[in-house]
């Protein structure tokens, strides 16, 4: 398997403009996660996904952030409008769900470096 | 509500010295326990986990943690560093009895190994 593809690998935009980035997990994987990394936050988790439901959003940072995944092989993270404050790495993540709740170990995408302007 | 607490942003140690990594959790559940690293423009990996069972856990590359439930520590060690190890390391627990799971990353600690 190539593991979980992020694109783009980075992205520079202009503050206002429609960002969309995108994830393919694992084939059989059954969740999937998008994470958001500052120097000044760390890790933060926006939302997750399990069999392509969206689970938990409470992270996801106001009205201009969205998530879909349409399919298990594809999900999407839109900021529309970007801000330079969205300047980060984010990182889409997917694990396959296992009996112990919460022991599942995530594999994490290269991640996409948006920087806006 | 569960929460971990990694000390020190930043650690130096010399080639082939001990490397000593703290991560405290806490959990009203008792926690799953990860330790993950991520080398420069990469995404995290796996290093060790701690679920049940044995308390030392022993990972890739030479590293491993100790469950320390009195303490409420993870700390991750390895004996000798080698230049490889530097990159960053995310500790992180999850366990939840609610149905639903979340992982939470600590703020994560950069190690530095000198020649």
């Amino acid at each position: 398997d190539a593991g979980v593809i992020q694109s783009p690998r980075h992205e520079v935009t202009e503050m206002g403009q429609e960002v969309t980035l995108r994830c393919k997990p694992i084939s059989g994987h059954d969740y999937l996660f998008w994470y958001r990394q500052t120097m000044m936050r760390g890790l933060e988790l926006l939302i997750y996904f399990n069999n392509n439901v969206p689970i938990d959003d409470s992270g996801m940072p106001e009205d201009r952030f969205s998530a879909k995944m349409p399919n298990a092989s594809f999900s999407t993270l839109k900021i529309q409008p970007s801000e330079p404050r969205d300047s980060a790495v984010y990182f889409c993540a997917s694990s396959l769900g296992q009996g112990q709740y919460g022991a599942n170990v995530l594999t994490f995408g290269a991640g996409s470096r948006l920087t806006v302007l | 509500a569960q929460s971990v607490t990694q000390l020190g942003s930043h650690v130096s140690v010399s080639e082939g010295a001990l490397v000593l990594l703290r991560c405290n959790y806490s959990s009203s559940v008792p926690p799953y326990l990860f330790w993950y690293v991520q080398y420069p423009n990469q995404g995290l990996q796996l290093l060790l986990k701690y679920t049940t069972g044995a308390t030392l856990v022993k990972g890739i590359n030479g590293f491993e943690a100790e469950f320390k439930k009195s303490e409420t520590s993870f700390h991750l060690t390895k004996p000798s560093a080698h230049m490889s190890d530097a990159a960053e390391y995310f500790c992180a627990v999850t366990r939840s009895l609610s149905g639903t799971y979340k992982y939470i990353f600590g703020t994560g600690t950069r190690l530095k190994v000198l020649a």
